[in-house]
């Protein structure tokens, strides 16, 4: 199985921050890796696929990069709304695996 | 536009079977490169993938449960239904179902989750 590591588990930011979260792999999946954003209560939100490609509808604050093993997600100026967890996933083979995620709180 | 519903009991016991099924629409199941996942979330905890049926029919299982789980669909009622033997207190969670459709990035083939269903809470408790 393909082990995603993401950090940190927990991140503190002001609103307007530059956050960075990177997801790594414990072999190379190329390309396929998707970020989600998951709100209290509420489904996963896909917010990028195929590592860089923002999913329609996605401010594009928004952005992702990577290949191989290693992966960020950024978002460049933090919002109230994007307060919350943050997954990856691979879709390079099965079993299909997420990353711990990453919680993100208001400083 | 896609919608997904999960629907099933909220409350197993102990060593029981738990069927669940997903009612979705706006797509269809016999559309080449669609898919429907199942996802679970215990309570605090980090998703963690199931299972997915393929408009071919092409089953995948997480191999940690494979044993326990069989993935099925019905494309002419636009249902997906999962069921998971055994049941234990450890398998208390939101599950999910999720459509999955296919795209070329990169130069190959990948596909990803796009649309989720607002999840059902199962307990496993006597």
């Amino acid at each position: 199985d393909i082990q995603l590591t993401q950090s940190p588990y927990f991140l503190s930011a002001f609103v307007g921050d530059r956050v960075t979260i990177t997801c790594r792999a414990s072999q190379g999946i190329s390309s396929h890796l998707a970020w989600y954003q998951q709100k209290p209560g509420k489904a996963p939100k896909l917010l990028i696929y195929a590592a860089s490609t923002l999913q329609s509808g996605v401010p594009s604050r928004f952005s992702g990069s990577g290949s191989g093993t290693e992966f960020t997600l950024t978002i460049s100026s933090l919002q109230p709304e994007d307060f919350a967890t943050y997954y990856c996933q691979q879709l390079d083979s099965y079993p299909l695996t997420f990353g711990g995620g990453t919680k993100v709180e208001i400083k | 536009q896609i919608t997904l519903k999960e629907s099933g009991p909220t409350l197993v016991k102990p060593t029981q079977t738990l069927t669940l099924t997903c009612t979705f629409s706006g797509f269809s199941l016999s559309t080449s490169g669609v898919g429907v996942g199942w996802i679970r979330q215990p309570p605090g905890k980090a998703l963690e993938w199931l299972a997915l049926i393929y408009w071919d029919d092409d089953k995948r299982y997480s191999p940690s449960l494979k044993s326990r789980l069989t993935i099925t669909k019905d494309t002419s009622k636009n249902q997906v239904v999962l069921t998971m033997n055994n049941m234990d207190p450890v398998d208390t969670a939101t599950y999910y179902c999720s459509h999955r459709t296919g795209y070329y990035g990169s130069g190959s083939y990948s596909g990803l989750f796009d649309y989720w269903g607002q999840g059902t809470l199962v307990t496993v408790s006597s």
